[in-house]
Protein backbone atom coordinates (compact mmCIF):
# COMPACT_ATOMS: atom_id res chain seq x y z
CA UNK A 1 0.00 0.00 0.00
CA UNK A 2 1.80 3.26 -0.95
CA UNK A 3 -0.43 5.31 1.14
CA UNK A 4 -1.92 7.41 -2.02
CA UNK A 5 -6.19 6.62 -2.12
CA UNK A 6 -8.21 7.32 -5.37
CA UNK A 7 -11.42 7.09 -5.47
CA UNK A 8 -13.71 5.72 -7.68
CA UNK A 9 -11.68 2.44 -8.31
CA UNK A 10 -13.77 2.40 -11.59
CA UNK A 11 -16.22 4.54 -13.45
CA UNK A 12 -18.37 4.22 -16.48
CA UNK A 13 -19.88 6.81 -18.23
CA UNK A 14 -21.53 8.05 -21.33
CA UNK A 15 -19.73 10.55 -24.08
CA UNK A 16 -20.56 14.17 -23.54
CA UNK A 17 -20.37 13.35 -19.73
CA UNK A 18 -18.42 15.10 -17.21
CA UNK A 19 -16.92 13.04 -14.14
CA UNK A 20 -14.57 14.19 -11.23
CA UNK A 21 -11.34 11.64 -10.26
CA UNK A 22 -10.04 11.82 -6.14
CA UNK A 23 -6.88 11.62 -5.23
CA UNK A 24 -5.44 11.86 -1.47
CA UNK A 25 -1.76 11.93 -1.29
CA UNK A 26 0.47 10.07 1.36
CA UNK A 27 0.37 12.25 4.68
CA UNK A 28 2.80 14.66 4.69
CA UNK A 29 3.18 15.34 0.74
CA UNK A 30 2.66 18.15 -1.24
CA UNK A 31 3.39 17.47 -4.35
CA UNK A 32 0.12 15.55 -6.78
CA UNK A 33 0.60 14.15 -10.37
CA UNK A 34 -2.19 12.85 -12.69
CA UNK A 35 -1.09 10.67 -15.28
CA UNK A 36 -3.46 9.00 -18.07
CA UNK A 37 -2.71 4.91 -19.57
CA UNK A 38 -4.40 4.67 -21.98
CA UNK A 39 -4.37 0.85 -24.08
CA UNK A 40 -1.46 -0.58 -24.62
CA UNK A 41 0.39 2.89 -23.57
CA UNK A 42 2.77 4.12 -20.83
CA UNK A 43 2.31 6.28 -18.64
CA UNK A 44 1.39 9.88 -19.91
CA UNK A 45 2.03 12.77 -17.61
CA UNK A 46 -1.21 15.45 -17.47
CA UNK A 47 -0.50 17.46 -14.48
CA UNK A 48 1.45 18.44 -11.26
CA UNK A 49 0.38 20.32 -8.24
CA UNK A 50 2.78 21.90 -5.23
CA UNK A 51 0.96 22.77 -1.87
CA UNK A 52 -2.37 23.76 -3.76
CA UNK A 53 -0.72 25.90 -6.77
CA UNK A 54 0.18 24.42 -10.54
CA UNK A 55 3.67 23.49 -11.05
CA UNK A 56 3.76 21.47 -14.28
CA UNK A 57 2.02 20.88 -17.11
CA UNK A 58 1.98 18.13 -19.84
CA UNK A 59 -0.39 16.98 -22.84
CA UNK A 60 -3.84 17.60 -20.87
CA UNK A 61 -6.30 18.16 -23.15
CA UNK A 62 -8.39 21.74 -22.28
CA UNK A 63 -11.22 19.37 -21.57
CA UNK A 64 -9.41 18.43 -18.62
CA UNK A 65 -9.18 20.12 -15.83
CA UNK A 66 -7.48 20.08 -12.04
CA UNK A 67 -6.88 21.41 -8.51
CA UNK A 68 -5.60 21.03 -5.52
CA UNK A 69 -7.07 21.93 -2.45
CA UNK A 70 -6.38 23.50 0.82
CA UNK A 71 -6.15 19.91 2.23
CA UNK A 72 -3.78 18.85 -0.13
CA UNK A 73 -6.28 16.19 -1.99
CA UNK A 74 -6.64 16.75 -5.82
CA UNK A 75 -9.50 16.29 -8.13
CA UNK A 76 -8.92 15.54 -11.98
CA UNK A 77 -12.07 16.85 -13.70
CA UNK A 78 -12.83 15.00 -16.85
CA UNK A 79 -15.76 17.36 -19.04
CA UNK A 80 -17.15 16.71 -22.68
CA UNK A 81 -16.41 13.17 -22.58
CA UNK A 82 -15.02 10.88 -25.42
CA UNK A 83 -14.80 7.38 -26.09
CA UNK A 84 -11.21 7.83 -26.56
CA UNK A 85 -10.78 9.03 -22.83
CA UNK A 86 -11.03 5.40 -21.66
CA UNK A 87 -8.28 4.67 -19.80
CA UNK A 88 -6.55 4.19 -16.28
CA UNK A 89 -6.02 7.41 -14.44
CA UNK A 90 -3.14 7.18 -12.06
CA UNK A 91 -2.48 9.37 -9.31
CA UNK A 92 1.09 10.11 -7.55
CA UNK A 93 2.68 11.83 -4.71
CA UNK A 94 6.00 13.10 -3.48
CA UNK A 95 6.76 14.78 -0.66
CA UNK A 96 7.90 18.11 -2.17
CA UNK A 97 9.13 17.72 -6.20
CA UNK A 98 12.31 17.61 -8.17
CA UNK A 99 14.13 14.21 -7.73
CA UNK A 100 11.63 13.06 -4.95
CA UNK A 101 10.39 9.57 -5.12
CA UNK A 102 6.74 9.59 -6.83
CA UNK A 103 4.62 7.07 -4.93
CA UNK A 104 1.35 6.25 -7.55
CA UNK A 105 -2.08 5.42 -6.16
CA UNK A 106 -4.38 2.13 -7.25
CA UNK A 107 -5.66 4.09 -10.34
CA UNK A 108 -9.25 5.02 -11.49
CA UNK A 109 -10.51 2.56 -14.58
CA UNK A 110 -12.83 5.11 -16.71
CA UNK A 111 -15.00 3.57 -19.29
CA UNK A 112 -16.73 5.97 -21.63
CA UNK A 113 -19.67 4.17 -23.45
CA UNK B 1 6.93 10.69 -31.39
CA UNK B 2 8.23 8.36 -28.54
CA UNK B 3 10.84 10.03 -26.26
CA UNK B 4 11.63 6.39 -24.27
CA UNK B 5 11.04 3.18 -25.39
CA UNK B 6 10.74 -0.10 -23.89
CA UNK B 7 10.73 -2.76 -27.11
CA UNK B 8 9.86 -5.54 -25.93
CA UNK B 9 6.15 -6.09 -24.97
CA UNK B 10 7.01 -8.91 -22.91
CA UNK B 11 9.76 -11.08 -21.78
CA UNK B 12 9.59 -14.71 -20.65
CA UNK B 13 12.50 -16.32 -18.12
CA UNK B 14 13.55 -19.24 -16.11
CA UNK B 15 13.39 -18.85 -12.46
CA UNK B 16 16.89 -18.40 -11.00
CA UNK B 17 17.77 -16.95 -14.19
CA UNK B 18 18.76 -13.95 -14.83
CA UNK B 19 15.89 -11.06 -16.62
CA UNK B 20 17.45 -7.96 -18.89
CA UNK B 21 14.75 -5.47 -19.88
CA UNK B 22 15.75 -2.85 -22.25
CA UNK B 23 14.81 0.71 -22.47
CA UNK B 24 16.19 3.48 -25.14
CA UNK B 25 15.62 7.56 -25.05
CA UNK B 26 16.09 10.04 -27.47
CA UNK B 27 16.93 12.80 -25.59
CA UNK B 28 20.32 13.62 -24.51
CA UNK B 29 19.12 16.50 -21.79
CA UNK B 30 17.43 13.20 -19.67
CA UNK B 31 19.31 13.11 -16.51
CA UNK B 32 17.58 10.63 -14.19
CA UNK B 33 16.25 7.22 -14.92
CA UNK B 34 14.07 5.13 -13.12
CA UNK B 35 12.14 1.78 -13.18
CA UNK B 36 8.98 1.08 -11.87
CA UNK B 37 7.05 -2.29 -11.16
CA UNK B 38 3.28 -2.72 -11.80
CA UNK B 39 0.93 -5.25 -10.63
CA UNK B 40 -2.11 -5.61 -12.20
CA UNK B 41 -4.55 -3.75 -10.33
CA UNK B 42 -2.33 -2.05 -8.51
CA UNK B 43 -0.40 1.09 -9.09
CA UNK B 44 3.27 1.38 -10.20
CA UNK B 45 5.54 1.14 -7.59
CA UNK B 46 9.56 2.30 -7.64
CA UNK B 47 12.10 -0.01 -7.77
CA UNK B 48 15.01 1.35 -8.54
CA UNK B 49 17.18 4.97 -10.04
CA UNK B 50 19.80 6.23 -11.41
CA UNK B 51 21.58 9.57 -12.05
CA UNK B 52 23.50 10.13 -15.05
CA UNK B 53 26.51 10.77 -13.47
CA UNK B 54 26.52 7.10 -12.77
CA UNK B 55 26.71 3.89 -15.00
CA UNK B 56 25.34 1.59 -12.69
CA UNK B 57 23.59 1.30 -9.66
CA UNK B 58 22.59 -2.01 -7.33
CA UNK B 59 19.94 -2.81 -4.81
CA UNK B 60 19.91 -6.31 -3.72
CA UNK B 61 18.71 -8.19 -6.86
CA UNK B 62 17.91 -5.74 -8.72
CA UNK B 63 21.18 -3.05 -11.07
CA UNK B 64 20.15 -0.61 -13.74
CA UNK B 65 23.06 0.19 -16.01
CA UNK B 66 23.37 2.68 -17.89
CA UNK B 67 24.69 3.57 -21.10
CA UNK B 68 24.47 7.68 -22.30
CA UNK B 69 26.70 7.51 -25.34
CA UNK B 70 23.84 4.72 -26.61
CA UNK B 71 20.70 6.47 -24.69
CA UNK B 72 20.20 3.05 -23.34
CA UNK B 73 19.60 1.46 -19.86
CA UNK B 74 18.58 -1.54 -18.90
CA UNK B 75 17.47 -3.67 -15.56
CA UNK B 76 18.99 -6.99 -14.70
CA UNK B 77 17.09 -9.37 -11.95
CA UNK B 78 19.48 -11.85 -10.92
CA UNK B 79 17.92 -14.39 -9.90
CA UNK B 80 14.74 -13.92 -11.35
CA UNK B 81 11.83 -14.83 -8.65
CA UNK B 82 7.91 -15.74 -9.97
CA UNK B 83 7.03 -12.71 -7.61
CA UNK B 84 9.30 -10.85 -10.37
CA UNK B 85 6.11 -11.15 -12.34
CA UNK B 86 4.91 -7.65 -13.45
CA UNK B 87 4.81 -5.51 -16.25
CA UNK B 88 7.90 -3.25 -16.16
CA UNK B 89 8.39 0.48 -16.65
CA UNK B 90 11.25 2.97 -17.55
CA UNK B 91 10.76 6.53 -16.77
CA UNK B 92 13.17 9.44 -17.37
CA UNK B 93 13.23 12.77 -16.39
CA UNK B 94 15.09 15.89 -17.87
CA UNK B 95 17.08 18.12 -15.30
CA UNK B 96 14.74 20.73 -13.80
CA UNK B 97 11.58 18.96 -14.48
CA UNK B 98 8.95 17.63 -12.96
CA UNK B 99 7.45 15.43 -14.93
CA UNK B 100 8.31 11.76 -15.53
CA UNK B 101 8.28 10.24 -18.62
CA UNK B 102 7.65 6.70 -19.20
CA UNK B 103 8.14 3.54 -21.47
CA UNK B 104 5.01 1.72 -22.52
CA UNK B 105 6.58 -0.95 -20.69
CA UNK B 106 7.80 -4.80 -20.23
CA UNK B 107 5.35 -7.78 -19.35
CA UNK B 108 8.24 -9.90 -17.43
CA UNK B 109 6.69 -13.42 -16.51
CA UNK B 110 9.38 -15.61 -14.79
CA UNK B 111 8.34 -19.25 -14.91
CA UNK B 112 8.68 -21.99 -11.66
Amino acid sequence: DSGVTQTPKHLITATGQRVTLRCSPRSGDLSVYWYQQSLDQGLQFLIQYYNGEERAKGNILERFSAQQFPDLHSELNLSSLELGDSALYFCASSVGGGRDEQYFGPGTRLTVT
Amino acid sequence: DQQVKQNSPSLSVQEGRISILNCDYTNSMFDYFLWYKKYPAEGPTFLISISSIKDKNEDGRFTVFLNKSAKHLSLHIVPSQPGDSAVYFCAVRQGGSEKLVFGKGTKLTVNP
